[in-house]
Protein backbone atom coordinates (compact mmCIF):
# COMPACT_ATOMS: atom_id res chain seq x y z
CA UNK A 1 0.00 0.00 0.00
CA UNK A 2 1.68 3.32 -1.28
CA UNK A 3 -0.15 5.88 0.31
CA UNK A 4 -1.43 7.11 -3.63
CA UNK A 5 -4.87 6.74 -4.54
CA UNK A 6 -6.40 7.28 -8.15
CA UNK A 7 -9.67 7.55 -9.20
CA UNK A 8 -11.60 6.34 -10.84
CA UNK A 9 -10.42 2.83 -11.27
CA UNK A 10 -11.96 1.91 -14.64
CA UNK A 11 -13.91 4.71 -17.07
CA UNK A 12 -15.13 3.61 -20.89
CA UNK A 13 -15.50 7.15 -22.90
CA UNK A 14 -16.08 7.80 -26.77
CA UNK A 15 -13.70 9.27 -28.97
CA UNK A 16 -13.78 13.22 -29.13
CA UNK A 17 -14.87 13.14 -25.17
CA UNK A 18 -12.83 14.80 -22.46
CA UNK A 19 -12.09 12.92 -19.19
CA UNK A 20 -10.96 13.90 -16.18
CA UNK A 21 -8.78 11.49 -13.72
CA UNK A 22 -7.56 12.07 -10.30
CA UNK A 23 -5.06 11.19 -7.80
CA UNK A 24 -4.18 11.88 -3.85
CA UNK A 25 -0.65 11.98 -3.39
CA UNK A 26 0.76 9.77 -0.37
CA UNK A 27 1.18 12.81 3.17
CA UNK A 28 3.77 15.09 2.69
CA UNK A 29 4.67 14.50 -1.15
CA UNK A 30 5.38 17.89 -3.03
CA UNK A 31 5.96 16.50 -6.69
CA UNK A 32 2.93 14.48 -8.96
CA UNK A 33 4.00 12.44 -11.91
CA UNK A 34 1.36 10.88 -14.48
CA UNK A 35 2.18 8.14 -16.77
CA UNK A 36 0.52 6.63 -19.68
CA UNK A 37 0.67 2.56 -20.26
CA UNK A 38 -0.71 1.57 -23.10
CA UNK A 39 -1.35 -2.27 -23.03
CA UNK A 40 2.15 -4.37 -23.58
CA UNK A 41 3.97 -1.10 -23.00
CA UNK A 42 6.10 0.30 -20.69
CA UNK A 43 4.51 3.39 -18.84
CA UNK A 44 5.51 6.52 -20.65
CA UNK A 45 5.85 10.06 -18.69
CA UNK A 46 3.11 12.40 -19.49
CA UNK A 47 4.63 15.10 -17.45
CA UNK A 48 5.44 16.26 -13.50
CA UNK A 49 3.96 18.83 -11.33
CA UNK A 50 6.00 20.64 -8.79
CA UNK A 51 4.42 22.78 -6.01
CA UNK A 52 1.49 23.36 -8.77
CA UNK A 53 3.91 24.18 -11.19
CA UNK A 54 4.19 21.87 -14.37
CA UNK A 55 8.09 20.53 -14.08
CA UNK A 56 8.85 18.83 -17.06
CA UNK A 57 6.68 17.20 -19.89
CA UNK A 58 7.17 14.17 -22.41
CA UNK A 59 5.93 13.52 -26.08
CA UNK A 60 2.38 14.52 -25.02
CA UNK A 61 -0.10 17.21 -27.23
CA UNK A 62 -1.34 20.06 -25.31
CA UNK A 63 -4.87 18.27 -24.91
CA UNK A 64 -2.90 16.14 -22.33
CA UNK A 65 -3.21 19.11 -19.33
CA UNK A 66 -2.85 18.73 -15.42
CA UNK A 67 -2.90 20.62 -12.57
CA UNK A 68 -1.75 19.79 -9.05
CA UNK A 69 -3.61 21.67 -5.97
CA UNK A 70 -2.63 23.46 -3.15
CA UNK A 71 -2.96 20.01 -0.87
CA UNK A 72 -0.93 18.27 -3.44
CA UNK A 73 -3.42 15.99 -5.06
CA UNK A 74 -3.61 16.20 -8.65
CA UNK A 75 -5.20 15.76 -12.12
CA UNK A 76 -5.19 15.04 -15.40
CA UNK A 77 -7.57 16.41 -18.17
CA UNK A 78 -7.20 14.64 -21.69
CA UNK A 79 -9.46 16.96 -24.09
CA UNK A 80 -11.05 15.57 -27.85
CA UNK A 81 -10.06 11.52 -26.72
CA UNK A 82 -8.86 9.15 -29.98
CA UNK A 83 -8.92 5.47 -29.32
CA UNK A 84 -4.99 5.22 -29.11
CA UNK A 85 -5.59 7.41 -25.85
CA UNK A 86 -6.89 3.63 -24.51
CA UNK A 87 -4.40 2.67 -21.63
CA UNK A 88 -3.51 2.52 -17.86
CA UNK A 89 -3.04 5.73 -16.51
CA UNK A 90 -0.51 5.79 -13.64
CA UNK A 91 0.02 8.56 -10.94
CA UNK A 92 3.27 8.24 -8.67
CA UNK A 93 3.86 10.91 -5.84
CA UNK A 94 7.09 11.95 -4.07
CA UNK A 95 9.52 14.29 -2.31
CA UNK A 96 10.86 16.24 -5.56
CA UNK A 97 14.29 14.19 -6.88
CA UNK A 98 12.85 11.36 -4.11
CA UNK A 99 11.79 7.85 -5.06
CA UNK A 100 7.95 7.94 -6.72
CA UNK A 101 5.55 6.23 -5.09
CA UNK A 102 2.71 4.90 -8.04
CA UNK A 103 -0.91 4.85 -7.28
CA UNK A 104 -2.68 1.21 -9.12
CA UNK A 105 -3.78 3.45 -11.35
CA UNK A 106 -6.73 4.43 -13.54
CA UNK A 107 -7.75 2.01 -17.27
CA UNK A 108 -9.25 4.35 -19.96
CA UNK A 109 -10.85 2.48 -22.84
CA UNK A 110 -12.26 4.90 -25.43
CA UNK A 111 -14.50 3.59 -27.61
CA UNK B 1 17.39 11.30 -25.43
CA UNK B 2 18.02 7.82 -23.45
CA UNK B 3 16.63 4.37 -24.05
CA UNK B 4 15.97 1.26 -22.48
CA UNK B 5 15.82 -2.37 -24.28
CA UNK B 6 14.47 -5.60 -22.03
CA UNK B 7 15.60 -8.22 -24.35
CA UNK B 8 13.19 -11.05 -23.60
CA UNK B 9 9.20 -10.00 -23.78
CA UNK B 10 8.34 -13.03 -21.59
CA UNK B 11 11.00 -15.60 -19.34
CA UNK B 12 8.88 -18.80 -18.23
CA UNK B 13 10.92 -20.38 -15.18
CA UNK B 14 10.32 -23.05 -12.57
CA UNK B 15 10.33 -22.30 -8.98
CA UNK B 16 13.54 -22.45 -6.96
CA UNK B 17 15.66 -22.15 -10.01
CA UNK B 18 17.43 -19.01 -10.66
CA UNK B 19 16.48 -16.29 -13.08
CA UNK B 20 17.77 -13.32 -15.38
CA UNK B 21 16.00 -10.56 -16.87
CA UNK B 22 18.09 -8.79 -19.32
CA UNK B 23 18.09 -4.87 -19.11
CA UNK B 24 20.34 -2.60 -22.03
CA UNK B 25 20.79 1.09 -22.08
CA UNK B 26 21.22 4.10 -24.04
CA UNK B 27 22.61 7.71 -23.51
CA UNK B 28 24.87 10.21 -23.88
CA UNK B 29 25.09 11.25 -20.45
CA UNK B 30 25.24 9.55 -17.29
CA UNK B 31 21.64 8.11 -15.91
CA UNK B 32 20.32 6.59 -13.03
CA UNK B 33 19.04 3.33 -13.22
CA UNK B 34 15.88 1.29 -11.97
CA UNK B 35 13.84 -1.90 -11.80
CA UNK B 36 9.95 -1.82 -10.88
CA UNK B 37 7.93 -4.81 -10.50
CA UNK B 38 3.83 -4.45 -11.40
CA UNK B 39 1.84 -7.25 -10.06
CA UNK B 40 -1.91 -7.69 -11.94
CA UNK B 41 -4.15 -4.57 -11.70
CA UNK B 42 -1.36 -3.04 -9.51
CA UNK B 43 0.70 -0.03 -10.13
CA UNK B 44 4.20 -0.12 -10.11
CA UNK B 45 6.60 -1.14 -7.02
CA UNK B 46 10.12 0.30 -6.76
CA UNK B 47 12.60 -3.49 -6.46
CA UNK B 48 16.36 -1.65 -6.47
CA UNK B 49 17.99 1.45 -7.84
CA UNK B 50 21.65 2.42 -9.03
CA UNK B 51 22.69 5.99 -8.49
CA UNK B 52 26.15 5.71 -7.79
CA UNK B 53 29.16 3.80 -5.93
CA UNK B 54 28.81 0.02 -6.32
CA UNK B 55 27.85 -1.60 -9.16
CA UNK B 56 26.24 -4.54 -7.66
CA UNK B 57 22.66 -3.56 -6.11
CA UNK B 58 20.60 -5.17 -3.15
CA UNK B 59 17.12 -4.95 -3.90
CA UNK B 60 13.62 -6.40 -2.03
CA UNK B 61 12.53 -9.96 -2.45
CA UNK B 62 16.23 -11.08 -2.92
CA UNK B 63 16.71 -9.52 -5.98
CA UNK B 64 19.84 -7.90 -7.23
CA UNK B 65 21.31 -6.31 -10.16
CA UNK B 66 24.70 -5.33 -11.90
CA UNK B 67 25.72 -1.97 -13.34
CA UNK B 68 28.27 -2.49 -16.20
CA UNK B 69 28.85 0.34 -17.78
CA UNK B 70 30.66 -0.27 -20.70
CA UNK B 71 28.21 -2.97 -22.17
CA UNK B 72 25.40 -0.57 -20.89
CA UNK B 73 23.69 -3.11 -19.35
CA UNK B 74 21.81 -3.36 -15.99
CA UNK B 75 20.67 -7.01 -15.84
CA UNK B 76 18.28 -8.37 -12.66
CA UNK B 77 18.97 -11.17 -11.04
CA UNK B 78 17.37 -13.59 -8.55
CA UNK B 79 19.29 -16.94 -7.21
CA UNK B 80 15.50 -18.58 -6.35
CA UNK B 81 12.44 -17.83 -7.60
CA UNK B 82 9.08 -18.19 -6.01
CA UNK B 83 5.52 -18.50 -7.42
CA UNK B 84 5.07 -14.96 -6.12
CA UNK B 85 7.66 -13.36 -7.98
CA UNK B 86 5.51 -13.75 -10.95
CA UNK B 87 5.05 -10.68 -12.43
CA UNK B 88 5.70 -8.05 -15.01
CA UNK B 89 9.24 -6.27 -14.41
CA UNK B 90 10.42 -3.05 -15.39
CA UNK B 91 14.10 -2.00 -16.45
CA UNK B 92 13.72 2.19 -16.39
CA UNK B 93 16.38 5.10 -16.41
CA UNK B 94 15.92 8.90 -15.86
CA UNK B 95 19.27 11.46 -16.06
CA UNK B 96 21.02 11.77 -13.19
CA UNK B 97 21.20 15.16 -11.56
CA UNK B 98 18.20 17.89 -11.32
CA UNK B 99 14.97 17.47 -10.23
CA UNK B 100 13.26 15.82 -12.56
CA UNK B 101 12.61 12.90 -12.31
CA UNK B 102 11.13 11.52 -15.50
CA UNK B 103 11.58 8.04 -15.82
CA UNK B 104 12.33 6.23 -19.07
CA UNK B 105 10.91 2.79 -19.32
CA UNK B 106 11.37 -0.23 -21.47
CA UNK B 107 8.36 -2.36 -22.46
CA UNK B 108 8.92 -4.98 -19.98
CA UNK B 109 9.86 -8.46 -19.08
CA UNK B 110 6.84 -11.00 -17.82
CA UNK B 111 8.31 -13.48 -15.68
CA UNK B 112 6.37 -16.50 -14.91
CA UNK B 113 6.71 -18.89 -12.30
CA UNK B 114 5.69 -22.17 -12.58
CA UNK B 115 5.65 -25.06 -9.71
Amino acid sequence: ETGVTQSPTHLIKTRGQQVTLRCSSQSGHNTVSWYQQALGQGPQFIFQYYREEENGRGNFPPRFSGLQFPNYSSELNVNALELDDSALYLCASSLIGEKLFFGSGTQLSVL
Amino acid sequence: AQSVTQLDSQVPVFEEAPVELRCNYSSSVSVYLFWYVQYPNQGLQLLLKYLSGSTLVKGINGFEAEFNKSQTSFHLRKPSVHISDTAEYFCAVSLSGGSNYKLTFGKGTLLTVNP
